[in-house]
């Protein structure tokens, strides 16, 4: 799925500090979601949002931060509250509607220096 | 709240044999039930869904059925190849929730 294009791929963290990671999509889809997914887990969570400048929390939305300024591009902030960071993010995106699959992006691994 | 339960958490098969994994969901107003496959470092792939008018779909090696009544799903996949090992995730959408993932193994 070429469309979703995740940066960096790989992202090392100091203590303190914020980092953001990058997602764009020319699928002209109105909705995208971050997850965040651990070892041997399932996808989890993050934000999403279904359309321009609005956006939702979703299971695990502490440390983290948003932001929907334009249909193609939805970054993700981890914060310096988000204290277990290390993890494997992947941004999706979709049309809307209930019944429309979600095409994800490469990920970004995120590790803690 | 709402979650998906997915089982086993890993399978291992030989070449030629069937795999199956099941997933029972709680959230009945979900209406569509994708599945993906993501190999080790890579992104999901979705390899097959299902809406809920509907009760069974197949796409050549690997089908999925759907029980409403029981909110249960499965991913039944034949004729295994090597190719086939990942792993696979299933999902429930009203709210989109993913389970934990089955590792599938399918030995030569």
């Amino acid at each position: 799925d070429g469309g979703i294009t995740q940066s960096p791929k790989y992202l090392f963290r100091k203590e303190g500090q914020n980092v953001t990671l990058s997602c764009e999509q020319n699928l002209n889809h109105d909705a995208m979601y971050w997850y965040r997914q651990d070892p041997g887990q399932g996808l989890r969570l993050i934000y999403y949002s279904q359309i321009v400048n609005d956006f939702q929390k979703g299971d695990i939305a502490e440390g983290y931060s948003v932001s929907r300024e334009k249909k193609e591009s939805f970054p993700l902030t981890v914060t310096s509250a988000q204290k277990n960071p290390t993890a494997f993010y992947l941004c999706a995106s979709s049309g809307t509607g209930g019944t429309q699959p979600q095409h994800f992006g490469d990920g970004t691994r995120l590790s803690i220096l | 709240g709402e979650n998906v339960e997915q089982h086993p958490s890993t399978l291992s098969v030989q070449e030629g044999d069937s795999a199956v994994i099941k997933c029972t969901y709680s959230d009945s107003a979900s209406n569509y039930f994708p599945w993906y496959k993501q190999e080790l470092g890579k992104r999901p792939q979705l390899i097959i869904d299902i809406r809920s008018n509907v009760g069974e779909k197949k796409d050549q090696r690997i089908a999925v059925t759907l029980n409403k009544t029981a909110k249960h799903f499965s991913l039944h996949i034949t004729e295994t190849q090597p190719e086939d090992s990942a792993v696979y995730f299933c999902a429930a959408r009203g709210k989109l929730i993913f389970g934990q993932g089955t590792e599938l193994s399918v030995k030569p």
